[in-house]
């Protein structure tokens, strides 16, 4: 029973490039959740979907950031136009939902913007 | 002031010795987890407590709803212990997100 699957683990991006995070969840988990964590900062909640849905996404940027869980395929973060500041690792969780709700982090896919 | 605090930051130890960590936070929560990130960069998830008291082998967390506290202890420490540990909150309010302290970086020397 795999875990939490991100890809790519590292990702090089020049500024103004886009960048596509990919997380696949645990089998049997329909709940994803996305988390960044800034250079010698803590994790930071950035957005939580269900299939199809994004259930709260307070902690995005408004502005360049966009994150989807499509019905069939991984969720994905997009992060267009790259600047220095995106560079950070960017965790993936997932979980079944209630009652339990354990949330499994992915291995984070440290992103470099040049 | 952030909403989970954790101390300390840093801690040092011998292999062997009994290690504390603790974790306070200032507002209702459904559940509180502890996490373990090492220094390639992944994120284990330890426990999930609600209530009382859980043990996985040489690790303990506890957790005190009333006083808003919650603590890891390892004992027998080792030096493959050494990483860093991570409180996070699950608020009421802020439904299923995590809130996360800043973590405690230990190192335990052989």
């Amino acid at each position: 029973n795999a875990g939490v699957m991100q890809n790519p683990r590292h990702l090089v991006r020049r500024r103004g490039q886009e960048a596509r995070l990919r997380c696949s969840p645990m089998k049997g988990h329909s709940h994803v959740y996305w988390y960044r964590q800034l250079p010698e900062e803590g994790l930071k909640f950035m957005v939580y979907l269900q299939k199809e849905n994004i259930i709260d996404e307070s902690g995005m940027p408004k502005e360049r950031f966009s994150a989807e869980f499509p019905k069939e395929g991984p969720s994905i973060l997009r992060i267009q136009q790259v600047v220095r500041g995106d560079s950070a690792a960017y965790f993936c969780a997932s979980s079944a939902g209630v009652p339990h709700n354990e949330q499994f982090f992915g291995p984070g896919t440290r992103l470099t913007v040049l | 002031k952030n909403e989970v605090e954790q101390s300390p930051q840093n801690l040092t130890a011998q292999e062997g010795e009994f290690i504390t960590i603790n974790c306070s936070y200032s507002v209702g929560i459904s559940a509180l987890h502890w996490l373990q990130q090492h220094p390639g960069g992944g994120i284990v998830s330890l426990f999930m407590l609600s209530s009382g008291k859980k043990k996985h082998g040489r690790l303990i967390a506890t957790i005190n709803i009333q006083e808003k506290h919650s603590s890891l202890h390892i004992t027998a420490s080792h030096p493959r212990d050494s990483a860093v540990y991570i409180c996070a909150v699950r608020s009421f309010q802020g439904a299923q997100k995590l809130v996360f302290g800043q973590g405690t970086r230990l190192t335990i020397n052989p």
